[in-house]
Parts: structure tokens; sequence; C-alpha cells
């Protein structure tokens, strides 16, 4: 079956615009989780959504980010006024179970550049 | 607070060598999962393995095998008879119980190996 999509593949912004970044979730899977990996912090945790709950915000670094999951599927993190220093690769990730539980499949990232 | 500690930052092998990749973790729950993905060069995390905080049967899966120390805090990842095709970088994360579900992962070793 198809696994956790994410677009765009590479985005390009200029600082101090705001970008969209894209989620499809393995189907069924009721957790998402969004990471991000740079050169400086490694992969360091972002947001999770689980079913209908809201969701933990507790690792976006600034009010800049923000997410939504529409319809407990698809999830869209949103940049903005981006800085030089959020360059990095935006991993999305899936579960089929919730907590610890839920094996967790990647997707392949979006490669953010902001010049 | 959840912390994951990989030493090696890279490792270069020769083709058929055994390797072993350490990792130490740190956290106040009982009840916790450990895992190691695979990053190769395509950057897309592959899961390999993951062990419960309760079962500290050592495993083996083909060519990996994997060394769970509670009294270390240790999850040890060996590849015996290493290929090319096992050059990638490798995390290994933690999730714990009362850690709010997400992955918290390690800096990463780059296992390279040579022909």
């Amino acid at each position: 079956g198809a696994g956790v999509s994410q677009s765009p593949s590479n985005k390009v912004t200029e600082k101090g615009k705001d970008v969209e970044l894209r989620c499809d979730p393995i189907s069924g899977h009721t957790a998402l989780y969004w990471y991000r990996q740079s050169l400086g912090q490694g992969l360091e945790f972002l947001i999770y959504f689980q079913g209908n709950s809201a969701p933990d915000k507790s690792g976006l670094p600034s009010d800049r980010f923000s997410a939504e999951r529409t319809g407990g599927s698809v999830s869209t993190l949103t940049i903005q006024r981006t800085q030089q220093e959020d360059s990095a690769v935006y991993l999305c990730a899936s579960s089929a179970a919730a907590g610890i539980l839920g094996e967790q499949y990647f997707g392949p990232g979006t490669r953010l550049t902001v010049t | 607070a959840q912390k994951v500690t990989q030493a090696q930052t890279e490792i270069s092998v020769v083709e058929k060598e055994d390797v072993t990749l350490d990792c130490v973790y740190e956290t106040r729950d009982t009840t916790y999962y450990l895992f190691w993905y695979k990053q190769p060069p395509s950057g897309e995390l592959v899961f390999l393995i993951r062990r419960n905080s309760f079962d500290e049967q050592n495993e083996i899966s083909g060519r990996y095998s994997w060394n769970f120390q509670k009294s270390t805090s240790s999850f040890n990842f060996t590849i015996t008879a290493s290929q090319v095709v096992d050059s990638a970088v490798y995390f290994c994360a933690l999730s714990a119980d009362n850690a709010g579900n997400m992955l918290t992962f390690g800096g990463g070793t780059r296992l390279m190996v040579k022909p």
C-alpha cells in the first residue's frame, strides 16, 4: 500500500515569506507526527496529532510554526515569516496505534531552504 | 526529560567486518520503547526494530542483532558481515509513556562500509 507522502519534496523560499508543507499519512493511521532534521539540531519533534484530540505542540520552536490536520487525515505545517535557521528537512510520520505502541512510518521529507 | 546519545558520529569499516553502533538513553519512565531507524542516502527513515522496556531479550534478524541492557541503559546494534548497502545513517530513538508519544532521537551514527 501507499506510504506516507509529503509535498513538495523541495522548497526554496525567500526569508520572510510563508510556506506550507503537506503530509498525507498512511490511510487509516490515526496518529501523525512532524519532525525536523537539521545539521545543527539533528532530528527534533515538532508536533503530534492523535485522532480528534488537541495536538501536542510542545516541540514547535516558535509561534511562527503551526500545523493543522483536517478530517483526521492530511496535515499541513505552516511556517510564517521564514528565517534562515528554518532551513531543514521536515519529516512527517504516521502510526496506526496511539501512544508509544505505534510504530511510526516516515515520509520522504520536504527539504526547505530559506535564502 | 528524555535523552538519547550516540557517541559515534561516524564509523568506517571494510565490507564483511562486524560493526556495533552504540546507543545510551536516559529516561525517568519505567515504560518506554527503544527504536533503531536507518536513513540511507535517499533520505527516508526506515524502521528497523522496536523493543519495550520490559523485554531485555536480545534479538537477531538476519545480519542484524540488538543488545538491550537496562542496567547500563544501552541498546546497541550490531551488523554482522557488513555490506556496502548497509552504508547509511543509523538513529537510535526513545519513546516514553509519559513523554507525549513522540520519538526522541540520538544524533545518529554515519556508517560507511567500503568494498
